[in-house]
């Protein structure tokens, strides 16, 4: 089955710099990777995703990069603030089983004012 | 649309009951998935639906655990016997194709 790895597990950044968390997974036949974000006592909300004839997708200032030879994607938030301040999990989907997603284990973001 | 709707929102329990959780996906999503998240384990997949078929439940834990979905507005997942080991926040989230949308969850404590 897929195995996701996700580093760091925790990120301390100042507010207005950047910062990047990494992912690779096992699976060349995954396709879908999505992005999400949890803040303390909510619910994993979606907020980027790219699909695998991509290399790379932004919106505003979130960005996800992914490399298909090397089975690694990476998530680029810039300008961070202190309500960037989350859990964030990357997942790895191969769509043929009905969207299941194999998630990491998070990354812990603290963005210090 | 009120996106994914879980109930009870907070269940506290005692060791021995039996518990159901609930679960209304946002409608036309074909796919429902529970999950449960902890500091320890993080976030587990515990089974996943199809077009109210289910697919995978090698992640649910043991025989204590069940879930069903009757049709395609309504899904539970059952714990009985509940155990203090089973405290945790349990998600439902539906999607169609690849993108989940996660519920509120159900913050669970079994003293």
């Amino acid at each position: 089955g897929e195995n996701v790895e996700q580093h760091p597990s925790t990120l301390s950044v100042q507010e207005g710099d950047s910062a990047v968390i990494k992912c690779t997974y096992s699976d060349s036949a995954s396709n879908y990777f999505p992005w999400y974000k949890q803040e303390l006592g909510k619910r994993p909300q979606l907020i980027i995703d790219i699909r695998s004839n991509v290399g790379e997708k932004k919106d505003q200032r979130i960005a996800v990069t992914l490399n298909k030879t090397a089975k690694h994607f990476s998530l680029h938030i810039t300008e961070t603030q202190p309500e960037d301040s989350a859990v964030y999990f990357c997942a790895a989907t191969y769509n043929t089983n009905a969207g299941k997603s194999t998630f990491g284990d998070g990354t812990t973001l603290t963005v210090k004012p | 649309d009120a996106g994914v709707i879980q109930s009870p929102r907070h269940e506290v329990t005692e060791m021995g009951q039996e518990v159901t959780l609930r679960c209304k996906p946002i409608s036309g999503h074909n796919s429902l998935f529970w999950y449960r998240q902890t500091m320890m384990r993080g976030l587990e997949l515990l089974i996943y639906f199809n077009n109210n078929v289910p697919i995978d439940d090698s992640g649910m834990p043991e025989d204590r655990f069940s879930a069903k979905m009757p049709n395609a507005s309504f899904s539970t997942l059952k714990i009985q016997p509940s155990e203090p080991r089973d405290s945790a926040v349990y998600f439902c989230a539906t999607g169609q194709y690849n993108e989940q949308f996660f519920g509120p969850g159900t913050r669970l404590t079994v003293l």
